[in-house]
Formats: C-alpha cells, structure tokens, sequence
C-alpha cells in the first residue's frame, strides 16, 4: 500500500481564496483523521471521521472550515474564505480498526501559506 | 480533556550523548502512549507505543520509553544519539475508548551536532 496520500504537497493562496485539501486512506483503516501543526500550538486534531461519518469535530476552529467523507477512500479539508492565520501544515492520518490499540499513519502533509 | 505535555522544546546534544526527552499526560483513566518522530520535511512516524504490560518499551533506531503510571509520565531515552537522530519529536496520548483521537504535545525539536 502506499500509505496515506494527500495532495497538493503545498498550497499558496491569496487570502478570501478557498482552499481544498485532499486526503486518500489507507485501504481497510476506517478512522480518518485531520490534524493541523503550527509552530505556537503544534499539532492540533481537527476533526475525525469513523465509516466515513464525521465523530468529533470540536477542533475545528471556525465555520470557514469544513471536512467531508464521500467514501472510505476519499476526504477533503476545505477552508472558505482563507485567512493568513491558517497558514500551516495539515496532516492527514488514518487507523484500522479498532483505533483503540493501533497506531495512526500519517501522510505527508499539505503545507499551506495563505497570503 | 486529556492533555500532553512536553517539557522541552528544544534540545541540542552533541553525537553520543545520552538523551531523554520529558513527557506527561494529564488523563486518570486507562491510556495508550506513543512518541513520533517526524524528520525534516517528513511526514510523523511512529517510534514506539505503550498500551499493556511492560513499562519499558523498546522501539525502532534504539528508542525505547518508560511509562510511569504514578508520575504519568513517559519519557523518551535513546543511550547515544547519532546526527540523523536530528527531528522533531512528539509525545501523544489515547485515552478511553479513543474517542478523542491522538492527544499530542507540542513537540521537542532535537538537534544533534556533529
């Protein structure tokens, strides 16, 4: 497998702009989950997602933020309207089940710069 | 809410030196433990994870970390670090039922000099 896949690698945007991140699971991991790291308060969970049904999405910071699940192997983190403070870098993870036990993959990150 | 933290933020250590890295979590109840690693311009991954048993836990590249239940706690040690051994470390907590997702700190970044 070639682990969790998430596009675009980086981002640049002008501030208003929306932006789309992309985040393809692990085959057969059925928690996904959205995380953001900033240098002042380093990783964040953002919202996770079991069969595809959002859990929890009390870390998401604001209503400009929304994340959804078509299908089990496809979620996007979008953010509308982008604002400079979201400049970060957003990871994508997945787990098989159960979550309890297991660690979490992460994929590469998207690092995005709003300006 | 659980909480992580890390005591150090940054630590510089020369080649062979011994390391440990501070880590307490703040959940009462049953919990999983990791540490990560994410070198630069990588993406995190797993060094070791505590669930059971054994408190020492023995991970990849000579990594192994100590779960102190009494102290909760759980360190990071590695005898003698090597330059490659440069990254960002973190320290992350599961607790209950895993509702919450990983928990993590804020990170150490480790720079070893040559």
């Amino acid at each position: 497998d070639a682990g969790v896949i998430q596009s675009p690698r980086h981002e640049v945007t002008e501030m208003g702009q929306e932006v789309t991140l992309r985040c393809k699971p692990i085959s057969g991991h059925d928690y996904l989950f959205w995380y953001r790291q900033t240098m002042m308060r380093g990783l964040e969970l953002l919202i996770y997602f079991n069969n595809n049904v959002p859990i929890d999405d009390s870390g998401m910071p604001e209503d400009r933020f929304s994340a959804k699940m078509p299908n089990a192997s496809f979620s996007t983190l979008k953010i509308q309207p982008s604002e400079p403070r979201d400049s970060a870098v957003y990871f994508c993870a997945s787990s098989p089940p159960p979550f309890r036990g297991t660690e979490a993959f992460f994929g590469q990150g998207t690092r995005l710069t709003v300006v | 809410a659980q909480s992580v933290s890390q005591h150090n933020h940054h630590v510089i250590l020369s080649e062979a030196a011994s390391l440990e890295l501070g880590c307490n979590y703040s959940y009462g109840g049953t919990v999983n433990l990791f540490w990560y690693v994410q070198y630069p311009g990588q993406h995190l991954q797993l060094l070791l994870k505590y669930f059971s048993g054994d408190p020492l836990v023995k991970g990849i590249k000579g990594f192994e970390a100590e779960f102190i239940k009494s102290k909760f706690s759980f360190n990071l040690r590695k005898p003698s670090v090597q330059w490659s051994d440069t990254a960002e470390y973190f320290c992350a907590a599961l607790s209950g039922g895993g509702a919450d997702g990983l928990t993590f700190g804020k990170g150490t970044h480790l720079i070893i000099q040559p």
